[in-house]
């Protein structure tokens, strides 16, 4: 069964600053996709940047970008120039691209990020 | 266009009850799946609904049933509640189909059991 590890249950980050969230998983398939969500206080789940793992190419959406790591299986999230809004739970996710398996999103714990001004 | 919308907000049960949770998928969307989120955890994969028929199922008992309707909306039953049941509930829904695998969530619904 796939997992995946978040190590960092909390991190905290000053404004305009730079963090990097770790995130690894555990699989024996080859074909994949990986998410970030960001969960703020309000609750709703929001998809920050997703990943297909038969691309070499690491995924960017503005000031977030991925270090997508095949082999060592680590997809970590940098964000750039963090803002307030930032502040939130941050979920990594796997997705199984086989069969019955495709409706199966598996979460890490989490991380919480705190922006500080 | 509109995005996942789940309803109640928030609910408040007592142990034994039923309780149905309600989720309408965004615009296009026809597959819905159900998550539970315990307090300070990630999301645990419930079930997932397509073409109104229960395609996957994760690592819940009978307790939990659901539907999904012809307009692709989708209900959550939970039935004998326990204390454990209590959790945010989210819905996410998807478009079936190569290329179409990110899941997109609703705001959740808190479901307290007393």
């Amino acid at each position: 069964a796939q997992t995946v590890t978040q190590s960092q249950p909390e991190m905290s980050v000053q404004e305009a600053e730079t963090v990097t969230l770790s995130c690894t998983y555990d699989t024996s398939e080859s074909d994949y996709y990986l998410f970030w969500y960001k969960q703020p206080p309000s609750r709703q789940m929001i998809l920050v940047i997703r990943q297909e793992a038969y691309k070499q190419q690491n995924a960017t959406e503005n000031r977030f970008s991925v270090n997508f790591q095949k082999a060592a299986k680590s997809f970590s999230l940098k964000i750039s120039d963090s803002q307030l809004g930032d502040a939130a739970m941050y979920f990594c996710a796997y997705r199984s691209s086989y069969g019955g398996s495709q409706g199966n999103l598996i979460f890490g714990k989490g991380t919480k990020l705190s922006v500080k001004p | 266009d509109a995005g996942v919308t789940q309803s109640p907000t928030h609910l408040i049960k007592t142990r034994g009850q039923q309780v149905t949770l309600r989720c309408s998928p965004k615009s296009g969307h026809d597959t819905v799946s159900w998550y539970q989120q315990a307090l300070g955890q990630g999301p645990q994969f419930i079930f997932q609904y397509y073409e109104e028929e229960e395609r996957q199922r994760g690592n819940f008992p009978d307790r939990f049933s659901g539907h999904q309707f012809p307009n692709y909306s989708s209900e959550l039953n939970v039935n004998a509640l326990l204390l454990g049941d209590s959790a945010l509930y989210l819905c996410a829904s998807s478009l079936s189909g190569l290329g179409q695998e990110t899941q997109y969530f609703g705001p959740g619904t808190r479901l307290l059991v007393l």
